[in-house]
């Protein structure tokens, strides 16, 4: 069974500075896909940003940016130029193809301060 | 577009009793999953429903049980609840199996006392 941890329960950040969330996961699949989701205290879980494993280029979207190290089964997610609404827990999670399932970890609670 | 909703918003229960959650996924969308996340951890897999079918179950009582509509929406029933089954509970649909980016509904928040 694959499993995803998260190391960092809280990390903190000043506005408009960059911040690294840390995600390790465990699996014997060759195939896969990563996500970091984005969860408010409105608690509307929102897709920030996904990974191909069979894709070696890191994916980026606008401030948010991953470094995906395959052999290190590591999946980091960098925010730059931080706002005070990007305060939010972010969720890692692993898929398997063709799979419903999604595997999550526990989440780091991110604050930005102004 | 809507999004995916669930309804309802909040909900509070007696131990022993019985509960169903409802989800309509996104216009189009064929699968819907369920998740149960505890307060402070992130969301657990519960079931996934394609074209009507099981297609998944995670590590959940049978107290916990689904179906889907030809409609594709979805309902989550909760049998003898338990205090640890306070939780928001989570829908997700995809457009299909083969399809894997998820989208997530605001949840239901359940309260057992």
């Amino acid at each position: 069974a694959q499993t995803v941890t998260q190391s960092q329960p809280e990390m903190s950040v000043q506005e408009a500075e960059t911040v690294t969330l840390s995600c390790t996961y465990d699996t014997s699949e060759s195939d896969y896909y990563l996500f970091w989701y984005k969860q408010p205290p409105s608690r509307q879980m929102i897709l920030v940003i996904r990974q191909e494993a069979y894709k070696q280029q890191n994916a980026t979207e606008n401030r948010f940016s991953v470094n995906f190290q395959k052999a290190a089964k590591s999946f980091s997610l960098k925010i730059s130029d931080s706002q005070l609404g990007d305060a939010a827990m972010y969720f890692c999670a692993y898929r398997s193809p063709n799979a419903g399932k999604s595997t999550f970890g526990d989440g780091t609670t991110l604050t930005v301060k102004p | 577009d809507a999004g995916v909703t669930q309804s309802p918003t909040h909900l509070i229960k007696t131990r022993g009793q019985q509960v169903t959650l409802r989800c309509s996924p996104i216009s189009g969308h064929k699968s819907v999953s369920w998740y149960q996340q505890v307060l402070g951890q992130g969301p657990q897999f519960i079931f996934q429903y394609y074209e009507k079918e099981e297609r998944g179950r995670g590590n959940f009582p049978d107290r916990f049980s689904a179906r889907q509509f030809p409609n594709y929406s979805s309902e989550l029933n909760v049998n003898a609840l338990l205090l640890g089954d306070s939780a928001l509970y989570l829908c997700a649909s995809n457009l299909d199996t083969l399809f894997y980016e998820q989208y997530f509904g605001p949840g239901t928040r359940l309260t057992v006392t």
